[in-house]
């Protein structure tokens, strides 16, 4: 079974801080696909960023960027210069191959930035 | 325009009706889902379809059924409502057999059974 596990229900930050969401997932898969996902309070879903297991480099759009750690199975995300606007929902997702593309969420880790 | 679009944005009904949500896509992709999130924010899948067919059934309450007419379309009809079904359901849809796999969502549609 695939299961992802965000370890961290709340968090929060001060604007214009660094923060760290942590997500690990249990497969025996090899290649697969890893997500963050966004949902603001106007409860749209958005994605934040992506990242290929077979790739060796993390991933990166703007002010985020992931720390992709295939042997420990940890896809954590990390936010700079946090904005007010990146207060919201944000679940991991894991997908693996050959499964229609099925997605597996996490629990989600609720984020605020503090003014 | 609207990439992934969902109606109603809200449904409230009482218990015991039978309602439907549409979901559109018009992203040309070939498979849609349809995902139930709980109060507590759990996302999960409910059904995808590729292509008008079916290809992911979780465990769900047979009083749901997805209707496909065609790809750009996979509406959820749900019959004899209960409480518990109250949920934001959300519609997404992805492509197939190219590099690019996330999954592109509606804006949902909140339920609420009372």
């Amino acid at each position: 079974a695939q299961t992802v596990t965000q370890s961290q229900p709340e968090m929060s930050v001060q604007e214009a801080e660094t923060v760290t969401l942590s997500c690990t997932y249990d497969t025996s898969e090899n290649n697969y696909y890893l997500f963050w996902y966004k949902q603001p309070p106007s409860r749209q879903m958005i994605l934040v960023i992506r990242q290929e297991a077979y790739k060796q480099q993390n991933a990166t759009e703007n002010r985020f960027s992931v720390n992709f750690q295939k042997a420990a199975k940890s896809f954590s995300l990390k936010i700079s210069d946090s904005q007010l606007g990146d207060t919201a929902m944000y679940f991991c997702a894991f997908m693996p191959p050959n499964t229609g593309n099925q997605f597996y969420f996490g629990t989600g880790t609720s984020l605020t930035v503090i003014p | 325009d609207t990439a992934v679009s969902q109606t109603p944005k809200y449904l409230v009904t009482q218990m015991g009706n039978d309602k439907s949500i549409k979901c559109e896509q018009n992203l040309g992709h070939d498979t849609m889902y349809w995902y139930k999130q709980d109060s507590k924010k759990f996302l999960k899948i409910m059904f995808s379809y590729n292509n008008k067919e079916l290809i992911i059934n979780e465990t769900v309450p047979n009083r749901f059924s997805p209707k496909s007419p065609d790809k750009a379309h996979l509406n959820l009809h749900i019959n004899s409502l209960e409480l518990g079904d109250s949920a934001v359901y959300f519609c997404a849809s992805s492509p197939r057999g190219s590099g690019v796999l996330e999954q592109y969502f509606g804006p949902g549609t909140r339920l609420t059974v009372t």
